[in-house]
């Protein structure tokens, strides 16, 4: 049982260039997340996907666009890097139900735009 | 707006030491908390939970208790042993099942 996984791992890009985080789950689960973790901020939601089709902003949104390809994969892309983009992102994944809202994580992806 | 605010590290202590990781929460309604733990190189899990007021969550020698009256979800190990270090994050959630977290503990613990 896979859970949550990311790819890639580590990244790097120029100001300017695109890329697209890939995030897949096999837990079945509905819903799925977006997190940026920077040092001494915890976890911010850039976006989610309470099912498949739907994407609702998080906390901070701006630079990033997502999609909910199926049940099991959501992605991130970035139009444009920013050094300002330059964090760690985690996939999450959740059932949604109450009793239920536990969030299993994916390992990760370190990205460093220059 | 909800929120959590956790103890800054880091902490460093010896093994065998007592761990206590204060959390306090700011929330509209009746949150459900969580404390989660990132060791090194790795994502996110869950450590434990608690969803309503008096509730005690526990895992791995680790507890803590769900208080309404102080808004408080602190986490406490009695003896720590080195493979305890780890990021300890706080966290709460409310109807619509986000995550709101806190900036995370960094905790060390010395052979």
């Amino acid at each position: 049982n896979a859970g949550v996984t990311q790819t890639p791992k580590f990244q790097v890009l120029k100001t300017g260039q695109s890329m697209t985080l890939q995030c897949a789950q096999d837990m079945n689960h509905n819903s799925m997340y977006w997190y940026r973790q920077d040092p001494g901020m915890g976890l911010r939601l850039i976006y989610y996907s309470a099912s498949e089709g739907t994407t609702d902003k998080g906390e901070v949104p701006n630079g990033y666009n997502v999609s909910r390809l199926n049940k099991r994969e959501f992605s991130l892309r970035l139009e444009s890097a920013a050094p300002s983009q330059t964090s760690v992102y985690f996939c999450a994944s959740s059932e949604d139900r109450p009793g239920w809202e536990t969030q299993y994580f994916g390992p990760g992806t370190r990205l460093l735009v220059l | 707006g909800n929120s959590v605010t956790q103890m800054e590290g880091p902490v460093t202590l010896s093994e065998e030491a007592f761990l206590t990781i204060n959390c306090t929460y700011t929330a509209t309604g009746y949150p459900s908390l969580f404390w989660y733990v990132q060791y090194p190189g790795e994502g996110l899990q869950l450590l434990l939970k608690a969803t309503k007021a008096d509730d005690k969550g526990s895992n791995k020698g680790f507890e803590a208790t769900y208080r309404k009256e102080t808004t408080s979800f602190h986490l406490e190990k009695g003896s720590v042993q080195v493979s305890d270090s780890a990021v300890y994050f706080c966290a709460l959630s409310l109807n619509d099942y986000k995550l709101s977290f806190g900036a995370g503990t960094t905790v060390t613990v010395r052979a």
